[in-house]
Order: structure tokens, then C-alpha cells, then sequence
């Protein structure tokens, strides 16, 4: 089972880009790796997912090194809306193998 | 885009008393649906995997008797707190998966349980 490693927290000005990193050291070959999103009291909302190299879509970018050892979740331009925890999960649903780690916590500043 | 919700958004009951959490995937049929608890300023911590048809698997340290999960229908699974007590107050969180290719989940809003 894939453990995953992320900062506790983060800060950041408005409008400038965050990375965050999620070191998953044990991920296996079936591992997807995918990006959540939390606010408090809701459940958490899907970013992104990926399996290797890089994923864009309209909110985010997911960045993967070819040993797939860690991955980067890249917000552009962040506002205040995006403070948040950020959750990397990586493992295989189908399998039910899958760990959540500790999460991120972004505070965007003004 | 997929969209999973959850019934009650919150609820309060007296200790002893039985509460049913209901998630339903809106859009989707789902085989697969996960139930989660997380208290405040923790991750999600996952209780059991539901799968349509057959029998929930629980994770190591969740007492099945008392967490009583059915799924039902494709679209529908139901958590069931037996005789609850205040420990038991929690966020509990669903997810589905959308297909058992893509290892998605996607999230309900979460119901959150108050036992006096």
C-alpha cells in the first residue's frame, strides 16, 4: 500500500502559482495518482488524475517524474477561493487499495 | 460530470438510537461505493467498500454489527449507525466510482452526525 507524504500546510499570495508535492515512494504499478480538493464540511471535489508524465486540465496541472515516486499538483494563479486542503490519493480503487494521506492545507493570503 | 449526493446533509439523535445514511450516485450507475469517516482536522479515514450485490468489506478496526452497510441498487448505498453513541459523532463521506476502468472517486457532500 502506497503511503503518500505531503506539506501540512502552505501559503500563498493571490494570483501567484502553487506547486504542492506528494511523495509516494512504495507506488505500484497499477497506482493511479489523483488530486482532491476539501473545504471544510463538504466532501472532497475531484482536481485531477494521472498515471505518469503530465495531466492538464482547466484548473490544474499534475506533473509526474518517470520513477512516479512523487507528483506535483500546479494551481495557476491562485485566488482566495482555492484555500483548501489538498488531498493526493494514489492507488488502484478497483483493487481497493488506496491511501489517503494527511493532506495540505493551502491558506491563499490577500 | 459525476455527481453523488448524500441524505441527511446533517442529523442529531440521542445515544442508542440507529441514524441511515443514504448516498446516491446522480448520473451514474455505480458497482462500487466507499464509506468514509473523518473528524475534524484529520484525512478521510476509509470504513468499507460497498459493492453492488454483494456483501461490504470493512476495514481492519470497523465493527461491521455496528456499521451496517447495503447496497442496494446501482445507484444507491446506505450506512447505518446501530445504537449510537457520542464517539460515533463524525463527518461521514461517500464516494463512487464511475467505472471500474478510470479508479475515479467522486466525493458526496457528507453527512454530518451529532449524537447526544
Amino acid at each position: 500500500l502506497a503511503k503518500t507524504t505531503q506539506p501540512i500546510s502552505m501559503d500563498s499570495y493571490e494570483g501567484q502559482e502553487v506547486n504542492i508535492t506528494c511523495s509516494h515512494n512504495n507506488i505500484a504499478t497499477n497506482d493511479y495518482i489523483t488530486w482532491y480538493q476539501q473545504f471544510p464540511s463538504q466532501g472532497p471535489r475531484f482536481i485531477i488524475q494521472g498515471y505518469k508524465t503530465k495531466v492538464t486540465n482547466e484548473v490544474a496541472s499534475l506533473f509526474i517524474p518517470a520513477d512516479r515516486k512523487s507528483s506535483t499538483l500546479s494551481l495557476p494563479r491562485v485566488s482566495l477561493s482555492d484555500t483548501a486542503v489538498y488531498y493526493c490519493l494514489v492507488g488502484a480503487a478497483t483493487g481497493n487499495q488506496f491511501y489517503f494521506g494527511t493532506g495540505t492545507s493551502l491558506t491563499v493570503i490577500p | 460530470g459525476a455527481v453523488v449526493s448524500q441524505h441527511p446533509s446533517w442529523v442529531i439523535c440521542k445515544s442508542g438510537t440507529s441514524v441511515k445514511i443514504e448516498c446516491r450516485s446522480l448520473d451514474f450507475q455505480a458497482t462500487t461505493m466507499f464509506w468514509y469517516r473523518q473528524f475534524p482536522k484529520q484525512s478521510l479515514m476509509l470504513m468499507a467498500t460497498s459493492n453492488e450485490g454483494s456483501k461490504a468489506t470493512y476495514e481492519q478496526g470497523v465493527e461491521k454489527d455496528k456499521f451496517l452497510i447495503n447496497h442496494a441498487s446501482l445507484t444507491l448505498s446506505t450506512l447505518t449507525v446501530t445504537s449510537a453513541h457520542p464517539e460515533d459523532s463524525s463527518f461521514y463521506i461517500c464516494s463512487a466510482l464511475t467505472s471500474p476502468l478510470t479508479d475515479t472517486q467522486y466525493f458526496g457532500p457528507g453527512t454530518r452526525l451529532t449524537v447526544l
